[in-house]
């Protein structure tokens, strides 16, 4: 199956230091791209969705201005978390889907972010 | 939008015995519902789906049934085996140009040897 990458995979940072955390499809181009939170012992919730080329598009509760969103390329989305407190370490995992309609999302395997 | 509400939370089955997992969706658009199985601290692995216009499928000893018209979806794991043990997701999409899945809250299923 298709590959995608996250980069780091774990994090450790100071309150109010800001995260950058890369998304990447390695064998296949990506024109959407997801981007799940998770707490521990808890589901995934959906962040936003990152379009190629446009901005992205947040769920409910989630502030675009702290969770910077960008997708570059049909290969790179990037999640910045801005100004991050210890409420926000948390399991995050993007995914990806192939173009043409297909289905099938692809996991990264996450990164762990932990503020400190 | 999409609500997916899975249960049981936790589940426990002796080696060998079957485990079955449901999942109720809200939005009727929903065609498309994948299940994950996610080990401490990985990634969400896909394991068997279904589209709406199929009613059950299978895969070896794992098996999904849908229910459009009451909104239902099951899992169910026969023989089950110690490597079966992690938590488990359902969830749900619809085609749109969004495409975004949405998780149930997971099950916990643990096999006793």
């Amino acid at each position: 199956g298709a590959v995608v990458s996250q980069h780091p995979s774990w994090v450790i940072c100071k309150s109010g230091t800001s995260v950058k955390i890369e998304c990447r499809s390695l064998d296949f181009q990506a024109t959407t791209m997801f981007w799940y939170r998770q707490f521990p012992k808890q589901s995934l919730m959906l962040m936003a969705t990152s379009n190629e080329g446009s901005k992205a598009t947040y769920e409910q509760g989630v502030e675009k201005d702290k969770f910077l969103i960008n997708h570059a390329s049909l290969t790179l989305s990037t999640l910045t978390v801005t100004s991050a407190h210890p409420e926000d370490s948390s399991f995050y995992i993007c995914s990806a889907r192939t173009s043409g309609g297909q289905e099938t999302q692809y996991f990264g395997p996450g990164t762990r972010l932990l503020v400190l | 939008g999409e609500n997916v509400e899975q249960h049981p939370s936790t589940l426990s089955v002796q080696e060998g015995d079957s485990a079955v997992i449901k999942c109720t969706y809200s939005d009727s658009a929903s065609n498309y519902f994948p299940w994950y199985k996610q080990e401490l601290g990985k990634r969400p692995q896909l394991i068997i789906d279904i589209r709406s216009n199929v009613g059950e499928k299978k895969d070896q000893r794992i098996a999904v049934t849908l229910n459009k018209t009451a909104k239902h979806f099951s899992l169910h794991i026969t023989e089950t085996q110690p490597e079966d043990s992690a938590v488990y997701f359902c969830a749900a999409r619809a085609y749109s140009s969004a495409s975004k899945i949405i998780f149930g809250s997971g099950t916990r299923l643990s096999i006793r040897p």
